[in-house]
């Protein structure tokens, strides 16, 4: 079935230390978005990024469409940059409209 | 920037009572959607709405759920019934001209059913 898969699940790091969060997806799609929640559980866009690479800051997304997954490095970390990360897909076969959502990698930075 | 606004951002209700969940939505987005997200779970789906109308729906909205944009700015989730299952923290989004681009959430709706 239609699939998002994030990988690791959980990830502690000390402060300063890079990561690198990985989404792969299961099919073909033209829309992939990720997210950081935040301790107040809103949703914060960091990317949009169906294809190619993008940089924002200490933070960078690459997407390789064709095989099908997406990676966001976090660079310099700080104890700001914790909590959920989400990958999310909009799937181009004619699937649902919405995004789909993969599990989150819950990133803990520790100073 | 304009963003994305939802009220309240927290309601209680008991079990069997109706919701309404309100959104609004950035003014020039064209495509609206609610998500829900129980407590420690991913984001999921629930439905997508364009030209007034539902284009798509996921299993989990079923005849308790309704949506409406009552008025071009507004946009409303109504639970009919409310059960313990329906506490979740309720999500509403945005996008431009199509449906494939960058979705903008709200903060969200976090509802707790007792």
């Amino acid at each position: 079935g239609i699939q998002v898969e994030q990988s690791p699940p959980d990830l502690i790091l000390q402060e300063g230390a890079n990561s690198t969060l990985r989404c792969n997806f299961s099919d073909s799609v033209n829309n992939l978005q990720w997210f950081h929640q935040n301790p107040w559980g809103q949703l914060i866009n960091l990317f949009y990024i169906p294809s190619g690479t993008k940089q924002n800051g200490r933070l960078s997304a690459t997407t390789v469409a064709t095989e099908r997954y997406s990676l966001l490095y976090i660079s310099s970390s700080q104890t700001t940059d914790s909590g959920v990360y989400f990958c999310a897909v909009r799937f181009s076969g004619g699937g649902a409209d919405g995004l789909t959502f993969g599990k989150g990698t819950h990133l803990i930075i520790q100073p | 920037e304009p963003e994305v606004t939802q009220t309240p951002s927290h309601q209680v209700t008991q079990m069997g009572q109706e919701v309404i969940l309100r959104c609004v939505p950035i003014s020039n987005h064209l495509y609206f959607y609610w998500y829900r997200q129980i407590l420690g779970q991913k984001v999921e789906f629930l439905v997508s709405f364009y030209n007034n109308e539902i284009s798509e729906k996921s299993e989990i909205f079923d005849d308790q759920f309704s949506v409406e944009r009552p008025d071009g700015s507004n946009f409303t989730l109504k639970i009919r019934s409310t059960k313990l299952e329906d506490s979740a923290m309720y999500f509403c989004a945005g996008a431009g001209l199509a449906a494939y681009n960058e979705q903008f959430f709200g903060p969200g709706t976090r509802l707790t059913v007792l």
